[in-house]
């Protein structure tokens, strides 16, 4: 299985101020025939189900507001919220489906307002 | 827009089996290229995939579960259902179904949680 790993656990950021979740993959996702990473994000609040905010590692879905941006390739990758507002506080997961369909998730993190 | 909805027992006693059903609506279960998978979230945890089906009835099992797994599908009602035997407490869990794009998940049911208690 390919083990995602999230860093921090659980963060704390000002309004405003930017929000940064680090996810690492105990293998490459990146598949080399097409130069895409296999990773995508997903935002959870409480009592719902998770949300998919970027695909791809750094595709925004439809509708995701732009200060979400995704970055990195291969084991390394981060998801960014440019500007945290109020309704951002939410649990992240990475997942990876480079080894469909066996999907793994990361362990979430928790962002909180400072 | 598709919209999937979990229904079966919030109560199952152990070593018993836990059967759920994923109704799809807002599209057939048969359109597309997609696949139709079963999630679930242990409270307070992660997302742990359990499997999946095509609707040509082909399935794909989490190998930690499989033994226990089985996902079937009826085209006929637009619904996929899991069963998961010999339940113990560790399977107590919101459990979600999903589409499957090979990929991501990009529509969910809003879960339903099954307690496993005597």
């Amino acid at each position: 299985d390919i083990v995602m790993t999230q860093s921090p656990d659980s963060l704390a950021v000002s309004l405003g101020e930017r929000a940064t979740i680090n996810c690492k993959s105990s293998q490459s996702v990146l598949y080399s025939s097409n130069n895409k990473n296999y990773l995508a994000w997903y935002q959870q609040k409480p009592g719902q189900p998770p949300k998919l905010l970027i695909y791809w590692a750094s595709t925004r879905e439809s509708g995701v507001p732009e200060r979400f941006s995704g970055s990195g390739s291969g084991t390394d990758f981060t998801l960014t919220i440019s500007s945290l507002q109020a309704e951002d506080v939410a649990v992240y997961y990475c997942q990876q489906y480079y080894n469909t369909p066996m999907y793994t998730f990361g362990q979430g993190t928790n962002l909180e307002i400072k | 827009q598709v919209q999937l909805q979990e229904s079966g027992p919030g109560l199952v006693k152990p070593s018993q089996t836990l059967s759920l059903t994923c109704t799809v609506s807002g599209g057939s279960i048969s359109t597309g290229n997609y696949y139709w998978s079963w999630i679930r979230q242990p409270a307070g945890k992660g997302l742990e995939w359990i499997g999946r089906i095509y609707t040509t009835g082909s399935t794909k099992y989490n190998p930690s579960l499989k033994s226990r797994v089985t996902i079937s599908v009826d085209t006929s009602k637009n619904q996929f259902s899991l069963k998961l035997s010999s339940v113990t407490a560790a399977d107590t869990a919101v459990y979600y179904c999903a589409r499957d794009g090979g990929a991501w998940f990009n529509y969910w049911g809003q879960g339903t949680l099954v307690t496993v208690s005597s």
